[in-house]
């Protein structure tokens, strides 16, 4: 098994593009998470999904969107990047386990730089 | 809403002595709490996951404790080594049970 896969590993985009973040999970997981981490700031969760067509806002959405058309695919669009969406991007998946999410599985990451 | 603290940012120790981390949380009592290490430049790694009801719980060098009328986990690793520098991240499920809540995390580094 692949795990968690996640493109690209590295981006630099200009003030108003737009990209798309790439993750995928071979382990049949039907939750998935899109976390940003900054240096000294810990996870913070952006997006969840506990199914394919099932999407909810974490701590910090402004700025991003997703969807979940697939079980596997759990892509993080971001329409106008800003400076403050510089920042390490980190997928995760997991299952459910009898008192909520368990083990979460991440990936390698993606760093994305601002001009 | 749920906070998690970790106690310290860098903890710095000696070869073969026992790391102690710490993980505080409030307004909450979470089912279970999970430790991750994290290297850098890669995604969190999961570790050690400790529930409610359980005091204490082992995995080769690693030690958790969970005590909840404290709201207190500790992390220890016996003997470390400098091959356990890293930064370790406590986490715990959200009242939702849906997600995970991280602290900053403790970046820990044994030198030899």
């Amino acid at each position: 098994n692949a795990g968690v896969t996640q493109t690209p590993k590295f981006r630099i985009l200009k003030i108003g593009q737009s990209m798309t973040l790439q993750c995928t999970q071979d382990m049949n997981h039907n939750y998935m998470y899109w976390y940003r981490q900054d240096p000294g700031m810990g996870l913070k969760l952006i997006y969840y999904s506990v199914g394919a067509g099932i999407t909810d806002k974490g701590e910090v959405p402004n700025g991003y969107n997703v969807s979940r058309s697939t079980t596997e695919d759990f892509p993080l669009r971001l329409e106008l990047a800003a400076p403050s969406q510089t920042s390490v991007y980190f997928c995760a998946s997991s299952s459910p386990g009898l008192a909520g999410v368990e083990t979460q599985y991440f990936g390698p990451g993606t760093r994305l730089l601002v001009l | 809403s749920q906070k998690i603290e970790q106690n310290s940012e860098a903890l710095n120790i000696q070869e073969g002595k026992t790391a102690t981390l710490t993980c505080n949380y409030t307004n909450y009592s979470p089912a279970y709490l999970q430790w991750y290490r994290q290297d850098p430049g890669r995604g969190p790694v999961f570790l050690l996951l400790i529930r409610e009801n359980e005091k204490e719980k082992r995995k080769e060098r690693l030690k958790v404790t969970f005590d909840t009328t404290l709201k207190q986990s500790l992390f220890h690793i016996t003997a470390s080594q400098p091959a356990d520098s890293a930064t370790y991240l406590c986490a715990l499920v959200s009242q939702a049970g849906t997600a995970l809540i991280f602290g900053k995390g403790t970046t820990l580094s044994v030198s030899s």
